[in-house]
Parts: structure tokens; sequence; C-alpha cells
């Protein structure tokens, strides 16, 4: 099984902030099969990024993705009020057939 | 706009069995893979089951044997059969769709329903 690591477990910035987030599969994961999530307490989670750097209909050019092999990168080049939340990678693989990494907690400073 | 909305949650007895329902608008379930992904309190997401377009199924193993991913065509809505409940299967569940573009991602949510296994 492939499994996802996070980090860091919470980031506390200022709005205006830049954010680099990381996510480290414990194997090889083919960039085809890396997504990004964000989360907010209430809310239907909404996809960011697909394909380790493809950004989702309708998300602002500020997300970006990036990474291959094992170390992926989230960044947010200017942290807006709305982007504080809790972000997920996942990957698709076989068993299971799709795992998420444990969440960042994305906090205001 | 595509919308996705989770019902039938609530507060079941350890053993005890619930549906949830998950209905669709603006897309059709049937043509597309569907899935179930869930977070217990304080955790992270856990993907649960998933439904093809052509009905095959699968199941985390987790849930293998107790939960049961399906769809009804006329009512364009998605179900998952929630049996022999546990403890640990408390959490709020989400429905989405997996991604048009490809099924390594799933590109709409619904907003979740909650699920509490408790005596």
């Amino acid at each position: 099984d492939i499994v996802l690591t996070q980090s860091p477990g919470t980031l506390s910035l200022s709005p205006g902030e830049r954010a680099t987030l990381a996510c480290r599969a414990s194997q090889s994961v083919s960039s085809s099969y890396l997504a990004w999530y964000q989360l907010k307490p209430g809310q239907a989670p909404r996809l960011l990024i697909y394909g380790a750097s493809s950004r989702a209909t309708g998300i602002p050019d500020r997300f970006s993705g990036s990474g291959s092999g094992t170390d992926f990168t989230l960044t947010i080049s200017r942290l807006e009020p709305e982007d504080f939340a809790v972000y997920f990678c996942q990957q698709y693989g076989s068993s299971p057939l799709y795992s998420f990494g444990q969440g960042t907690k994305l906090e205001i400073k | 706009e595509v919308q996705l909305v989770e019902s039938g949650g609530g507060l079941v007895q350890p053993g005890g069995s619930l549906r949830l329902s998950c209905a669709a608008s603006a897309f059709t379930v049937s043509s597309n893979y569907m899935t179930w992904v869930r977070q217990a309190p304080g955790k992270g997401l856990e993907w649960v089951s998933i439904i093809y377009s052509g009905g095959s199924t699968y199941n985390a193993d987790s849930v293998k044997g107790r939960f049961t991913i399906s769809r009804d065509n006329s009512k364009n809505t998605l179900y998952l059969q929630m049996n022999s409940l546990r403890a640990e299967d408390t959490a709020v569940y989400y429905c989405a769709r997996v991604g048009v573009g490809g099924v390594y991602y799933f590109d709409y949510w619904g907003q979740g329903t909650l699920v509490t296994v408790s005596s």
C-alpha cells in the first residue's frame, strides 16, 4: 500500500503570504494519479489540482501543484482569507484504490 | 450546475444498519463512476466504495462484506447500504463523482451526512 504523508500538520500564515504544502509518498506515484483537495467545515470538499499540476475548473491561479515520483507540493502564492482550510493530497492506486494524506491545516497567524 | 446532496445519516446502535442516499443533479449518475468517502472525527479522509458506470463495485477492506454501494437510475441517486455497523464507522460520509476526464480524482462532492454509531 502507498502511504501519503503530508507536512506540516499545521501551517500558520498571514493573508498575503505564500503557502507551501508537502505530500510525500512511500513509493513512486504517477503524476497523473495525484490530486489535492480543500476542506472547510460544513462545506463540500473541493478539487483543486489533479494530475499533480492541473488546476480544476474555477480554481484561481494562485493555486499551483508540482512534483513527481514521491514528492509533491501544493503552493498558494498569495493567501486570501478564504484559503484558510484543511488540505488533503490523494493518490490513485491498487490497494486501496484511492488513499489520502492525513491533511495539513492552514490557519491564520 | 453539478450538485450532490447526501441524506440518511443519523445515530445508530452498534450492529445496526443505515442507508445513505446521494441525489445528483445536472449529470447522470449511471453514466459516471461514483464513490463514497468518509472522514471520522478528527481524522483524515478514507475512501469507502466505488461503483463504475458498468455496474461493477469495489469496497475498501475496512467495509468489505458490510457495505454495499448501488444506484437507482430512475431517481439519479447513489446509495450506500451500511450493515453490521461499528463504532469506528462513525464519520461524515461524502458522495463524490469520479473525474470525467480521468478516474484518478473526484471532481464534485456533496456536503456530507454524519453517521454516529453508538449505544
